[in-house]
């Protein structure tokens, strides 16, 4: 199976902070890569897919970018509703896998 | 609008069995892959099964080949997990998840718990 590493584990930022999360793929999944967004007990929402597509609603604030098996997430100014944890998870072939995830605290 | 409403969720004795249930409307349901995404209490996410729309193709996480059986009903919009041999490492939310683009979850119901304790 494909492993997917997050960095950092977690991290505490400032509103208006710019945020880069990344996501490192034991091998190459070319841009099947989505990210998403988990506030505590609510489902995820998804952010981003095909590495750096931007689901529809999603603030501009949010861009992905990467290929192969380097990814990143980053939110230019974060806001108050940003802190939440956040995953990047692979498609490119079975199993599917998420990253550990990434806890973005307020400092 | 899309929903997902999954059901079917309580508390088992290891080594029980449980049977999911997540009923979809707002698109065309046998069109399209459906999933379940699991999470373990204060755990990361865990894609964990996917039947495809059409010729009903199963896929599964390792953790849980050959104990659960995914399916679906596409007469009902329904979706289903079949659950056995449970242990303590399957208590999670069970989330039913669709998204257009196959692999991805745009949309996700509320999940339902499963709690395996004696």
């Amino acid at each position: 199976a494909i492993r997917m590493t997050q960095s950092p584990s977690s991290f505490s930022a400032s509103t208006g902070d710019r945020l880069t999360i990344t996501c490192r793929a034991s091998q190459g999944i070319s841009s099947y890569l989505a990210w998403y967004q988990q506030k505590p007990g609510k489902a995820p929402k998804l952010l981003i897919y095909a590495a750096s597509t931007l689901q529809s609603g999603v603030p501009s604030r949010f861009s992905g970018s990467g290929s192969g098996t380097d990814f990143t997430l980053t939110i230019s100014r974060l806001q108050s509703e940003d802190f939440a944890t956040y995953y990047c998870q692979h498609y490119y072939s079975y199993p599917w896998t998420f990253g550990q995830g990434t806890k973005v605290e307020i400092k | 609008e899309v929903q997902l409403l999954e059901s079917g969720g309580g508390l088992v004795q290891p080594g029980g069995s449980l049977t999911l249930s997540c009923a979809a409307s707002g698109f065309t349901f046998s069109r399209y892959a459906m999933n379940w995404v699991r999470q373990a209490p204060g755990k990361g996410l865990e894609w964990v099964s996917t039947i495809t729309g059409g010729d009903g193709n199963t896929f599964y996480a390792d953790s849980v080949k050959g104990r659960f059986t995914i399916s679906r009903d596409n007469s009902k919009n329904t979706l289903y997990l079949r659950i056995n041999t449970l242990s303590a490492e399957d208590t999670a939310v069970y989330y039913c998840a669709w998204g257009v683009i196959t692999g991805t979850f745009e949309y996700w119901g509320q999940g339902t718990l499963v709690t395996v304790s004696s």
